[in-house]
């Protein structure tokens, strides 16, 4: 079935710092790929999104491509807050299943002043 | 900004009781869900609701489980005879279609259940 597979964390930079989250997918058809943030003691909130093969998603300073021929869909930021600092979920959307996700397992991200 | 709300934030329950977590979608959509996560694991689905029925539900929504949508605004999530394996953050969500292709979905900010 569909899955979707991100890197363990958590993950401690620097204020500033380069941010990469690596995400992959198993899938078939042609789903629809999303980034949530989940900020402490707050729920899950959508950070960007890309429906298509090259799309790229952005918002707040991330962005992500959806790479169809490395099924990725990497988080990246080029210089990260200590307001950054949440779990970051990849999650996946099949185009024939409605408004179902699929979850990785979440990346905690800790940014230190 | 509309948003999801639930309720209770966090509750504590025993083995065997019955529990009903609350949910007030954001009120233009149309389809409605619950998705839980175990500590440490990862979001699931268990179900997805539309036009007063179940339109979708995975193998964890089993017959302890039931939805319902008792009034026009609240969309509850029972749990007839809850287990130790139940503790988990349930999230409940809303969208304004049930299509897939980039269909976003708004979660509420959770309701911690333990059962002890």
């Amino acid at each position: 079935g569909d899955s979707v597979t991100q890197m363990e964390g958590p993950v401690t930079l620097s204020e500033e710092a380069f941010l990469t989250i690596n995400c992959t997918y198993t899938a078939t058809g042609y789903p629809s790929l999303f980034w949530y943030v989940q900020y402490p003691g707050e729920g899950l909130q959508l950070l960007l999104k890309a429906t298509k093969a090259d799309d790229k998603g952005s918002n707040k300073g991330f962005e992500a491509t959806y790479r169809k021929e490395t099924t990725s869909f990497h988080l990246e930021k080029g210089s990260v807050q200590v307001s950054d600092s949440a779990v970051y979920f990849c999650a996946l959307q099949g185009y024939n299943q409605g408004g179902k996700l699929i979850f990785g397992q979440g990346t905690e991200l800790s940014v230190k002043p | 900004e509309p948003e999801v709300t639930q309720t209770p934030s966090h509750q504590v329950t025993q083995m065997g009781q019955e529990v009903i977590l609350r949910c007030v979608p954001i009120s233009n959509h149309l389809y409605f869900y619950w998705y839980r996560q175990i500590l440490g694991q990862k979001v699931e689905f268990l179900v997805s609701f539309y036009n007063n029925e179940i339109s979708e539900k995975s193998e964890i929504f089993d017959d302890q489980f039931s939805v319902e949508r008792p009034d026009g605004s609240n969309f509850t999530l029972k749990i007839r005879s809850t287990k130790l394996e139940d503790s988990a953050m349930y999230f409940c969500a809303s969208s304004p279609n049930g299509q897939g292709g980039g269909n976003t979905i708004y979660f509420g900010e959770g309701s911690w259940l333990t059962v002890v």
